[in-house]
């Protein structure tokens, strides 16, 4: 079945970087664009951006423009997320999730996510 | 940016019941753009119905999905014991391009 199997929780002190992995299996990893998305008490689920795994490219929002950063490993069907210059306010759960109804072929991006990893916990503490 | 807002926050009923669950958006969104979730506490989000009212792989037909426009509606039917969780609306459309209504909560 299709899954999205994230790495483990992680405690950092601020203005660190971290990064998550997100290893999908059964389905072709190519086929579907690959998002993330973020859950925090304050601010509730916020989309991070989106990686096309087929040629690396990515797109990010306006509010983490210059600090995120999502790559992908084709060999391992592996995609990353790092977050740099972390604060208190990046203390969330970090989710990636699998982009439904687009295409990477046409360039065209989905509407919305199936399945979800479980999640990776960040915690930002001095 | 398309705001989402969900009503109300909390939901408290009673298994058998019916459940009506509200999400609005402040402009208009397009009907094959509008998502829900259920989350229960611990996991991740559950896609539940895409395209405003096409229920997803393997949920149950007690869940339906309406609306147009600016406002939008999930249904359950009758209340089974799992279905008490947090519910979310998800669009998508201009930058950025996804956003999420601030959830409803089902309670018993």
């Amino acid at each position: 079945q299709v899954q999205l199997v994230q790495s483990g929780a992680e405690v950092k002190k601020p203005g660190a970087s971290v990064r998550v992995s997100c290893k999908a299996s059964g389905y072709t990893f190519t086929s579907h664009y690959v998002h993330w998305v973020r859950q925090d008490p304050g601010q509730g689920l916020q989309w991070m951006g989106i990686i096309k795994p087929s040629s690396g490219a990515t797109s990010y929002p306006q509010k983490f423009q210059g600090r995120v950063s999502m790559t992908r490993d084709t060999s391992t069907n592996t995609v990353y997320m790092e977050l740099n210059s972390l604060t208190s306010d990046d203390t969330a759960i970090y989710y990636c999730a699998r982009d439904e109804n687009g295409s990477p072929a046409t360039g065209t991006w989905g509407h919305w996510f199936d399945p979800w990893g479980q999640g990776t916990l960040v915690t930002v503490s001095s | 940016e398309i705001v989402l807002t969900q009503s109300p926050g909390t939901l408290s009923l009673s298994p058998g019941e019916r459940a009506t669950l509200s999400c609005r958006a402040s402009q208009s969104v397009s009907s094959s753009s509008l998502a829900w979730y259920q989350q229960k506490p611990g996991q991740a989000p559950r896609l539940l119905i895409y395209g405003a009212s096409t229920r997803a792989t393997g949920i149950p037909d007690r869940f339906s999905g309406s609306g147009s426009g600016t406002d939008f509606t999930l249904t359950i039917s009758r209340l089974e014991p799992e279905d008490f969780a947090v519910y979310y609306c998800q669009q998508y459309g201009n930058s950025p391009r996804y956003t999420f209504g601030q959830g409803t909560k089902l309670e018993i």
